[in-house]
């Protein structure tokens, strides 16, 4: 699977809208690309993914570029309850056993 | 969305005993679950794979016969830490990725903090 970089942490004041960048220039044609956050010890949550096309769920927004190179994950009204690591991994969907890989992501902090 | 249960979200033991911890789909048969590793302020580490009526698949580094996997049915799976050192103390969280999926998205347990003393 692509590798993904992510900025180390950002902050967001609450109420705001929360864009967290991720790039994956290697990305290949039949790759997706999925974010999970995590809240402190607790297990990752599923947020969003797409392939191609920008997708809008009831937690955020999934912004692909054209050239699918990069990407941005919008949470619109950021919460003290969205402060948490956020994931961007890319994989191959239908992937059978093929497992997510975890970077370091991003550590969102939602400040009042 | 699927349900992925976990338990117990803490235990704390003696070195040297072993400790179960459990994995179970709740509303989906998960034919290969997968078994994660994290140290505090680390990211998630892939421990082992594992796969419904066969041998799970370790990652390089990790001790098989001290991480036991079992995978005995399509809804739970079983990590048993064995002969646990302090070393082993870890937030300790399973995957399962639903079988009937094409575009599938793959859903974690709460996770389990082990605390060995």
């Amino acid at each position: 699977d692509a590798k993904t970089t992510q900025p180390t942490s950002m902050d967001c004041a609450e109420g705001r809208a929360a864009n967290l960048p991720c790039n994956h220039s290697t990305i290949s044609g039949n790759e997706y690309v999925y974010w999970y956050r995590q809240i402190h010890s607790q297990g990752p949550q599923y947020i969003i993914h797409g392939l191609k096309n920008n997708e809008t769920n009831e937690m955020a927004s999934l912004i692909i570029t054209e050239d699918r190179k990069s990407s941005t994950l919008i949470l619109p009204h950021a919460t003290l309850r969205d402060t948490a690591v956020y994931y961007c991994i890319v994989r191959v969907a239908s992937s059978g056993n093929t497992p997510l890989v975890f970077g370091k992501g991003t550590r969102l902090s939602v400040i009042a | 969305g699927a349900v992925v249960s976990q338990h117990p979200s803490w235990v704390i033991c003696k070195s040297g005993t072993s400790v179960k911890i459990e994995c179970r789909s709740l509303d989906f048969q998960a034919t290969t679950m997968f078994w994660y590793r994290q140290f505090p302020k680390q990211s998630l580490m892939l421990m082992a794979t594992s796969n419904e009526g066969s041998k799970a698949t370790y990652e390089q580094g990790v001790e098989k016969d001290k991480f036991l996997i079992n995978h005995a049915s399509l809804t739970l799976s079983t990590l048993t830490v064995t002969s646990a050192h302090p070393e082993d103390s870890s937030f300790y969280i399973c995957s399962a990725r639903e079988s009937r999926l094409m575009n599938e998205k793959l859903f974690f347990g709460s996770g389990t903090q082990l605390s060995v003393l």
